[in-house]
């Protein structure tokens, strides 16, 4: 299976403080994705590194690739309740269009 | 745009009973997922299409689910018969050609007893 696997399964911290996930996959990408998940709602799209890139920022997230160990973090900076959710890395093949999703990271943070 | 639309939010059926979920993608998206959520397999994608064409349905569990999209704008996800393990939550997800973003529906929580 290509399925990613995030670390930990199960994060808690105080409001204000840094959260980082760790996401490892299987196979060749061309890119990977990171995704929220409210309770009982669908997921939505955070942000995307390509297979080339390295390091990608968007707002207080920031995403790290490496392709040599097959491996990506998601850090989540200054967290807020609000950032309360599931995380999930997704991975496409190396060709293909489908997307598999990890075991998610479920983040509470508390106020 | 709406979003990708998903009904019905929630079904609780009986077992042996046919479930029928639908799909509405963003208008202009060329692909379609259908994924499937349990706590014990997580995130599962079953089947997707492409143009209107299914293009891998490995992810099928059984010959009891089938999908179709007979149109652009419109997809279904069949059960029948409905087993008590095939409970869970059901998301439809669509994509444009040129993005690797994917936007998901608010997913089908099914239920059969």
């Amino acid at each position: 299976s290509q399925q990613g696997e995030e670390d930990p399964q199960a994060l808690s911290i105080q409001e204000g403080e840094n959260a980082t996930m760790n996401c490892s996959y299987k196979t060749s990408i061309n890119n990977l994705q990171w995704y929220r998940q409210n309770s009982g709602r669908g997921l939505v799209h955070l942000i995307l590194i390509r297979s080339n890139e390295r390091e990608k920022h968007s707002g207080r997230l920031r995403v790290t690739l490496d392709t040599s160990k097959k491996s990506s973090s998601l850090l989540i900076t200054a967290s807020r309740a609000a950032d309360t959710a599931s995380y999930f890395c997704a991975t496409d093949k190396t060709g293909a269009n489908n997307l598999f999703f990890g075991t998610g990271t479920r983040l509470t943070v508390i106020p | 745009d709406a979003g990708v639309i998903q009904s019905p939010r929630h079904e609780v059926t009986e077992m042996g009973q046919e479930v029928t979920l639908r799909c509405k993608p963003i208008s202009g998206h060329d692909y379609l997922f259908w994924y499937r959520q349990t706590m014990m397999r997580g995130l599962e994608l079953l089947i997707y299409f492409n143009n209107n064409v299914p293009i891998d349905d490995s992810g099928m569990p059984e010959d009891r689910f089938s999908a179709k999209m007979p149109n652009a704008s419109f997809s279904t996800l069949k059960i029948q018969p409905s087993e008590p393990r095939d409970s869970a939550v059901y998301f439809c997800a669509s994509r444009g050609q040129n993005t690797g973003e994917l936007f998901f529906g608010e997913g089908s929580r099914l239920t059969v007893l």
